[in-house]
Formats: structure tokens, sequence, C-alpha cells
């Protein structure tokens, strides 16, 4: 059975520093992985998708990374802003049932 | 882009109260989902559907139902609302071949009292 980890729960950064939120699992035979963010009482909005076949993927100051081998996705968040506060979860797709898996998720705060 | 719209933002419900959930997708997807969110529990699958008339069991069906009379619509139904049904619930939708992730709505608050 797949599982999703993401270590820490939160975090709380300095404004414009450089982070990297991680996410591990245990199986490697993924089809694609998606990180989302979510802000406080709303819904999934996605960030970035990597399929099986990618190493990574950018979109403005996000960047996440995909390493099959070794179980593991990276995001990474250039020169962080009071604006990116908000909980970060990666969720992996499978192919088995059509189901994602998610991490639950770390909270980032951003201070001033 | 794909827009999932769920009907509601907020509701609050009574004991015993049969609710609906309603979940709209506009481009043509196939697959649809149910899920809810719960501090410390995380996302948790209810029910999906790959189709029209189709549905299949996640894991926490018990004391919900869905219905997927048009491939657009995809409805959450509380058979008879509890307490412990208090939560955020979640609507995404998907390509059938998952090549571009899943969208999902702004979810719904529903509070059983």
């Amino acid at each position: 059975k797949q599982e999703v980890t993401q270590i820490p729960a939160a975090l709380s950064v300095p404004e414009g520093e450089n982070l990297v939120l991680n996410c591990s699992f245990t199986d490697s035979a993924i089809y694609n992985l998606q990180w989302f963010r979510q802000d406080p009482g709303k819904g999934l909005t996605s960030l970035l998708l990597i399929q099986s076949s990618q190493r990574e993927q950018t979109s403005g100051r996000l960047n996440a990374s995909l390493d099959k081998s070794s179980g593991r996705s990276t995001l990474y968040i250039a020169a962080s802003q009071p604006g990116d506060s908000a909980t970060y979860l990666c969720a992996l797709f499978t192919g088995a049932n059509s189901k994602l898996t998610f991490g639950k998720g770390i909270t980032l705060s951003v201070r001033p | 882009d794909v827009k999932v719209t769920q009907s509601s933002r907020y509701l609050v419900k009574r004991t015993g109260e049969k609710v609906f959930l309603e979940c709209v997708q506009d481009m043509d997807h196939e697959n649809m989902f149910w899920y809810r969110q719960d501090p410390g529990l995380g996302l948790r699958l209810i029910y999906f559907s790959y189709d029209v008339k189709m549905k299949e069991k996640g894991d926490i069906p018990e004391g919900y139902s869905v219905s997927r009379e048009k491939k657009e619509r995809f409805s959450l139904i509380l058979e008879s609302a509890s307490t412990n049904q208090t939560s955020m619930y979640l609507c995404a939708s998907s390509l059938q071949a998952h090549n571009y992730g899943y969208t999902f709505g702004s979810g719904t608050r529903l509070t059983v009292v």
C-alpha cells in the first residue's frame, strides 16, 4: 500500500528565505505526482504536476522535483513571501483504481 | 481552465436530515471524486465515479451515497446526517487518462448539529 509522508507538519521561516518542502513515498511505481496548495478553509489549488517520466517542473518561484528511485519529491520555493503562507500537500497517482494518495501536508508560515 | 464548482461554501444541518452536496465540472472530465478532510486525518476518499451512472466506494463510504446522472454533475448524499459527519467536503475531477492531474472545488464546510 502506498504511503505518503510529509515532514515536518509545520514550518515557519522569515520572508525572503529559499525553502524546500519534502514528500516521501514508499512505492516507486507512480504514474504522476501533484503538489497542491490549500489556504485555510478553502479547497486545493494545483501548483505543479510531474509525470513519472519527468524529473522536475517549474512555475514562477516554484520548482518541484521527482526522484522515483529514492521515493522522494521536493517543492522548492524561492524568495518566500508572506502570501506563500498556506498548507502544501503532495499527492501521488499510481494508476491503480484511479485513486490519489495524499500526504497530510506541511503548514508553512512566512513571517514578514 | 477547468472549473469545479461546489454549490455551497457553508452548510448547517440538523442530525437526521438528508443532505445533498452538489458538484459540477465544466470540462467534460470522466472521473469525479468526493473527499472529506479532517484535522489530523488528512483527505479521505468517500466515493468516486469513472462515468455517468457509475460509482465506486472509496475508503470511507459508510453513511454516504452518490449520484451521477449527468457527466458534469456528481452529488454526495448523506442519508441521515450525524454529528461525526461534520467536516470539510471536497469534490475533484480528472480526465480518464489522469495526464493533467486533478482539479478540486473550493470545498463545502458542513456542520451537523
